[in-house]
C-alpha cells in the first residue's frame, strides 16, 4: 500500500514568487496536515484539513493557504515567498481527524529553497 | 512557556547505555501524547503513544505525569540504530474538534560504538 506521497521533492524559487506543493494521503485517510520544518525550529503546524474543510490553522500569515480535494489529496500554496520560507514542508495523513489518539503518517516532504 | 518543550540535547551515549528524554507541555487540556522518531533527512515516524498508566514497547518505556504536565521516554540497552532525533508530540483539543498536534523541537541522540 502506498504511503503519503508529496511532490515535488525539491523546489527552488526566488523571493516574491508563488509555489504550490502537493500531497496525496494514504488511501482511506481523510485528514491531511501540513507542517513546516525550518532548520533549528522543529516542526511548526501549518494547516489541518479533514473531509475537504480547513479544521485548524497554525500561526502563519495568510499568504500560506491550501485546500483539500474530494479525493482527500491536498495542496499547500505559498504566495509572495520570503527567504525565511525556506524549509522542509511535510504533509501527514491520519485515518480519522477527530479522534484524540491519532497517529500521523508523514510523507518525505518537499524541500523548498527561496533565493 | 513554550507549548511543548524538550531537553535540548544532544545526547551522546555508548551502546548498551540507558538514556532518558524529558518533555513538558503547557496546556493542561492536552489529551494525548506521542513520541516520534526522525532520522536525519527523513520524515518523522511514530515511535509510541504515551498512556496515563505508562507503557512499554520492548526497550522503550514512556511515562506521563498529568499533574506535572511532563512526559518521558526511556531507552534501555541503546543500539546504534537508535541514533535519531526524538520528538515529543502533544495533541490539544480546543472547542469542538478544533485540535492540533504540536511537536517539540526534538532531542538528538547519537549512540556510539
Amino acid at each position: 500500500e502506498a504511503g503519503v506521497t508529496q511532490s515535488p521533492t525539491h523546489l527552488i524559487k526566488t523571493r516574491g514568487q508563488q509555489v504550490t506543493l502537493r500531497c496525496s494521503p494514504i488511501s482511506g485517510h481523510t485528514s491531511v496536515y501540513w507542517y513546516q520544518q525550518a532548520l533549528g525550529l522543529g516542526l511548526q503546524f501549518l494547516l489541518w484539513y479533514d473531509e475537504g474543510e480547513e479544521r485548524n490553522r497554525g500561526n502563519f500569515p495568510p499568504r500560506f493557504s491550501g485546500r483539500q480535494f474530494p479525493n482527500y489529496s491536498s495542496e499547500l500554496n505559498v504566495n509572495a515567498l520570503e527567504l525565511e520560507d525556506s524549509a522542509l514542508y511535510l504533509c501527514a495523513s491520519s485515518l480519522m481527524g477527530a479522534a484524540t489518539n491519532e497517529k500521523l503518517f508523514f510523507g518525505s516532504g518537499t524541500q523548498l529553497s527561496v533565493l | 512557556r513554550k507549548e511543548v518543550e524538550q531537553d535540548p540535547g544532544p545526547f551522546n551515549v555508548p551502546e548498551g547505555a540507558t538514556v532518558a528524554f524529558n518533555c513538558t507541555y503547557s496546556n493542561s487540556a492536552s489529551q494525548s501524547f506521542f513520541w516520534y522518531r526522525q532520522d536525519c533527512r527523513k520524515e518523522p515516524k511514530l515511535l509510541m503513544s504515551v498512556y496515563s498508566s505508562g507503557n512499554e514497547d520492548g526497550r522503550f518505556t514512556a511515562q506521563l505525569n498529568r499533574a506535572s504536565q511532563y512526559i518521558s521516554l526511556l531507552i534501555r540497552d541503546s543500539k546504534l540504530s537508535d541514533s535519531a532525533t526524538y520528538l515529543c508530540v502533544v495533541n490539544t483539543i480546543g472547542g469542538g474538534s478544533n485540535y492540533k498536534l504540536t511537536f517539540g523541537k526534538g532531542t538528538l541522540l547519537t549512540v556510539n560504538p
